[in-house]
């Protein structure tokens, strides 16, 4: 157990739809990355806060969107959703914002129909 | 740009194997460098990493060595178990200009074989 919990576990949506999913970071970590794994793309980074702050953003659309709330859990909000968003959202943790260790959750898979 | 290029998988063992997955990395500073490990059904975890050449990082009898003249990262473990299948990513980590980044490598499948 890493300490990072994700939900939901699994959600199937529809096109057009808007998700949020949601992180909480190991206890004492205020670093939260985002991450998306899909089977073509790998594992891609897609945006990382630092106790409330945006620090680094990678390749996230612009239809996504994050937030870190001052309790250090983060929200990923995924709108207009395509099928192509269909993937594993991964969320992870560190203690600062430079990351010697990311602890991951266990990922939310996400099936756009 | 960054980034970091394994070999493609799957690679299929017999118990008791030599392994070796290969990394290389393009950055333009000098990166922190992470082999991560993740089973089936689970998130990442880190394996092993290393910080500067010539570093050589251990866990579980996995090793690499940070090889900043060939700008690898392989990883190698010399008896692979049933236990060691999972999927593998070599990372680097560079911060410059108050900009951080950690990009992962595609990923490698490892499936052992008893």
């Amino acid at each position: 157990d890493s300490g990072v919990t994700q939900t939901p576990k699994h959600l199937i949506t529809a096109t057009g739809q808007r998700v949020t999913l949601r992180c909480s970071p190991r206890s004492g970590d205020l670093s939260v990355y985002w991450y998306q794994q899909s089977l073509d793309q790998g594992l891609q980074f897609l945006i990382q806060y630092y106790n409330g702050e945006e620090r680094a953003k990678g390749n996230i659309l612009e239809r996504f969107s994050a937030q870190q709330f001052p309790d250090l859990h983060s929200e990923l909000n995924l709108s207009s959703l395509e099928l192509g968003d269909s993937a594993l959202y991964f969320c992870a943790s560190s203690v600062g914002i430079v990351p010697g260790e990311l602890f991951f959750g266990e990922g939310s898979r996400l099936t756009v129909l | 740009g960054d980034s970091v290029t394994q070999m493609e998988g799957p690679v299929t063992l017999s118990e008791e194997a030599f392994l070796t997955i290969n990394c290389t990395y393009t950055a333009t500073g000098y990166p922190s460098l992470f082999w991560y490990v993740q089973y089936p059904g689970e998130g990442l975890q880190l394996l092993l990493k290393a910080t500067k050449a010539d570093d050589k990082g251990s866990n579980k009898g996995f090793e690499a060595t940070y090889r900043k003249e060939t700008t690898s990262f392989h990883l190698e473990k010399g008896s692979v178990q049933v236990s060691d299948s999972a999927v593998y990513f070599c990372a680097l980590f560079l911060f410059s200009g108050g900009y951080n980044k950690l990009i992962f490598g595609a990923g490698t499948r490892l499936a052992v074989h008893p």
